[in-house]
């Protein structure tokens, strides 16, 4: 089965850092991923879909590249609502994965 | 206004059923694939089934292939997923999410609106 392997586990940053995360999957997978943002004790959001669609309703301050193997989700300046975990998910093929998370922290 | 409600879970013991549903509102149910996925508390998000659009395919994680059956009745805009031979490692809040397109598998498919989840608890 397919793996997508997120880095960083965990990010310390400030109000108005740039954050860039990672996602790199075992095999290609064309543009087939999404990103979510999950606040603490929240529902999952969409954010991204299609390596680099920006879901609407979502600020721009949130954008995806990628695409193939290596994958990334980048915040330009960090708000006070993004300290949060964020999750990938490839959808290219059954199993749907999602990687293991980056939880973004005050620092 | 996109609303996904869940039902029916609870406490149960290892080995035994349930069936978990999932009310939909505010969209075109029958118009888009639909999907479980699960979290246990404080950990990560783990893809469980999903099923397309006229229940024409459905896929399953490996951890629930065999035990978990994904259906769907779109007459009642409701989204069901049979759980039988619990295990505690099936232990989690299950969330109903709709899929941006008819089928998650035809290209940039995501989630894009998720239930409030429902908690299943397996123990003895």
């Amino acid at each position: 089965d397919l793996q997508l392997t997120q880095s960083p586990s965990f990010l310390s940053a400030s109000v108005g850092d740039r954050v860039t995360i990672t996602c790199r999957a075992s095999h290609g997978i064309y543009s087939y991923l999404a990103w979510y943002r999950q606040k603490p004790g929240k529902v999952p959001e969409l954010l991204i879909y299609g390596a680099s669609t920006l879901q609407s309703g979502v600020p721009s301050r949130f954008s995806g590249s990628g695409s193939g193997t290596d994958f990334t989700l980048t915040i330009s300046s960090l708000q006070p609502e993004d300290f949060a975990t964020y999750y990938c998910q490839h959808l290219n093929s059954y199993p749907v994965t999602f990687g293991g998370g980056t939880k973004v922290e005050i620092k | 206004e996109v609303q996904l409600v869940e039902s029916g879970g609870g406490s149960v013991q290892p080995g035994r059923s349930l069936r978990l549903a999932c009310e939909a509102s505010g969209f075109t149910f029958n118009d888009y694939a639909m999907n479980w996925v699960r979290q246990v508390p404080g950990k990560g998000l783990e893809w469980v089934a999903s099923i397309t659009w006229n229940s024409g395919r459905k896929g399953y994680a490996d951890s629930v292939k065999g035990r978990f059956t994904i259906s769907r009745d779109n007459a009642k805009n409701s989204l069901y997923l049979q759980m039988n031979s619990l295990r505690p490692d099936d232990m989690a809040v299950y969330y109903c999410a709709k899929s941006l397109y008819h089928d998650i598998l035809t290209g940039h498919d995501a989630f894009d609106f998720w239930g409030q989840g429902t908690m299943v608890t397996v123990s003895s």
